[in-house]
């Protein structure tokens, strides 16, 4: 599986936009791209994936540039109930190995 | 998730200890998960299950052990308790076709004195 590097904090202020960058340089042809949230105490939850380009639902957009060696979630105006624990995680959607959960990015809103 | 359900979700017990953590999940999915959680760290794969007869290690199986009894059910055995054995442990389940969408229990919180 390949190796996801991003920050292990960030800070933001409500309101505003907050962009978490994921780099991902061996990522395979089959590899997704999938984004787990996690609050204090709770288990992760899936919030998105991804292949290539763009993809937005409800919760976060995620942008993926053409080589794929990165991508960014974007989370819109966010609000405290947004601070959390933010995991990259990349592999096939099918595959016989199971993603590996790094120690993600601690995103901190203030108010 | 509500679907995905962890007994005990907090334990107390004693080094030396034999305890089991028990996960049942009503998704009907096949596949099935134990991680680990210390404090600031993510999460840490302890074993994983394909299907009923399909077990397998993860990165830290030393000191646990597994029995999937039925698909709805995967429990995580440890024989001897430790104290660096003191974590939260969550379970989590995913189904084809997307095995990276995994659905994860409330977690249980384990202390071992």
């Amino acid at each position: 599986l390949a190796k996801t590097t991003q920050p292990i904090s960030m800070d933001s202020y409500e309101g505003q936009e907050v962009n978490i960058t994921c780099s991902h340089n061996n990522i395979a042809t089959n590899d997704y791209i999938t984004w787990y949230q996690q609050f204090p105490s709770q288990g992760p939850r899936f919030i998105i994936q991804g292949y290539k380009t763009k993809v937005t639902n409800e919760v976060a957009s995620l942008f993926i540039p053409a080589d794929r060696k990165s991508s960014t979630l974007s989370l819109p105006r966010v609000s405290l109930s947004d601070t959390a624990v933010y995991y990259c995680l990349v592999g096939p959607e099918s595959g016989n190995t199971p993603l590996v959960f790094g120690k993600g990015t601690r995103l901190s809103v203030i108010a | 998730d509500a679907d995905v359900t962890q007994t005990p979700r907090n334990r107390i017990t004693k080094t030396g200890k034999r305890i089991m953590l028990e996960c049942s999940q009503t998704k009907g999915h096949d596949r099935m998960y134990w991680y680990r959680q210390d404090p600031g760290l993510g999460l840490r794969l302890i074993y994983y299950s394909f299907d009923v007869k399909d077990i397998n290690k993860g990165e830290i199986s030393d000191g646990y052990s597994v029995s999937r009894q039925a698909q709805a059910k995967f429990s995580l055995s440890l024989e001897s308790a430790i104290p660096n054995q003191t974590a939260l442990y969550f379970c989590a389940t995913s189904d084809f076709p997307n095995y990276n969408e995994q659905f994860f229990g409330p977690g249980t919180r384990l202390t071992v004195l």
